[in-house]
C-alpha cells in the first residue's frame, strides 16, 4: 500500500543552525511534492511544490528536494529562528484518478533561542 | 479576498447527537476537500467534493459521515449519532482547479469534542 513517512520525533535545534526534514514515501510515483507548516490550534499553509522533474526548489530559508530514485524529499530550513518553530508536513498527490493530496504525519521542530 | 472560513471553530456534542460542520471555500474555488486530524496524527483525507457532486469519498467511514457542497452555499460535513472516537479537527481545504497540481487552502479547522 501507498505510504508516507516522516520523523515522528521532534527536532530540536539551536537558533542559527539549519534544520533538515526527511519525507519518505513508498508504493508512489508522484509527479510532484509539497511541503506544508502547521501551527497549534491553525490549519496547515501550503510553502513550497517541487515536481519529479525538479532536483531542487528554493524560496527565501527554505530549500526542498526530490529524490525520485530514493523516494524521498528533504526540507531544509537555513540560519533557522525560533518563530520556524511549528509541525511540517510533506503531502503527495494520490495515485487514484482524483488528485487528492495525501500527507505524512508531520515533524515538529523546535527551535531554541 | 477572504480565506476558507469554516465554523463552528469549536463544537461539544454528547453521545448520539449530531454534528455538522460548515466550509466555504475561497471565492472562485469550487473544489472542496475535508480532513480529519486526530491528536498526535496527522492530516486523513475524508472526501473530495465539486458542487454538487462527490468526487472521491474513500476515506469517509461507512456509516454516520455525510458531505455535501450545494449549488449555493457552503461545504457541510455531517456526523450522525456521534461518538467520543469522532473527536478530531475538522479541516476543509479549498483548490481552484480539479486534480489539484497546485496547493490546497486550508482553513482553520472545526474542533469536535464527544462527551
Amino acid at each position: 500500500s501507498q505510504k508516507i513517512e516522516q520523523n515522528s520525533e521532534a527536532l530540536n535545534i539551536q537558533e542559527g543552525k539549519t534544520a533538515t526534514l526527511t519525507c519518505n514515501y513508498t508504493n508512489y510515483s508522484p509527479a510532484y511534492l509539497q511541503w506544508y507548516r502547521q501551527d497549534p490550534g491553525r490549519g496547515p499553509v501550503f510553502l513550497l511544490l517541487i515536481r519529479e522533474n525538479e532536483k531542487e526548489k528554493r524560496k527565501e530559508r527554505l530549500k526542498v528536494t526530490f529524490d525520485t530514485t530514493l523516494k524521498q524529499s528533504l526540507f531544509h530550513i537555513t540560519a533557522s529562528q525560533p518563530a520556524d518553530s511549528a509541525t511540517y508536513l510533506c503531502a503527495l498527490v494520490d495515485s487514484s484518478n482524483t488528485g487528492k493530496l495525501i500527507f505524512g504525519q508531520g515533524t515538529t521542530l523546535q527551535v531554541k533561542p | 479576498n477572504a480565506g476558507v472560513m469554516q465554523n463552528p471553530r469549536h463544537l461539544v456534542r454528547r453521545r448520539g447527537q449530531e454534528a455538522r460542520l460548515r466550509c466555504s471555500p475561497m471565492k472562485g474555488h469550487s473544489h472542496v476537500y475535508w480532513y480529519r486530524q486526530l491528536p498526535e496524527e496527522g492530516l486523513k483525507f475524508m472526501v473530495y467534493l465539486q458542487k454538487e457532486n462527490i468526487i472521491d469519498e474513500s476515506g469517509m467511514p461507512k456509516e454516520r459521515f455525510s458531505a455535501e457542497f450545494p449549488k449555493e452555499g457552503p461545504s457541510i460535513l455531517r456526523i450522525q449519532q456521534v461518538v467520543r472516537g469522532d473527536s478530531a479537527a475538522y479541516f476543509c481545504a479549498s483548490s481552484p482547479i480539479s486534480r489539484n497540481t497546485g496547493e490546497l487552502f486550508f482553513g482553520e479547522g472545526s474542533r469536535l469534542t464527544v462527551l
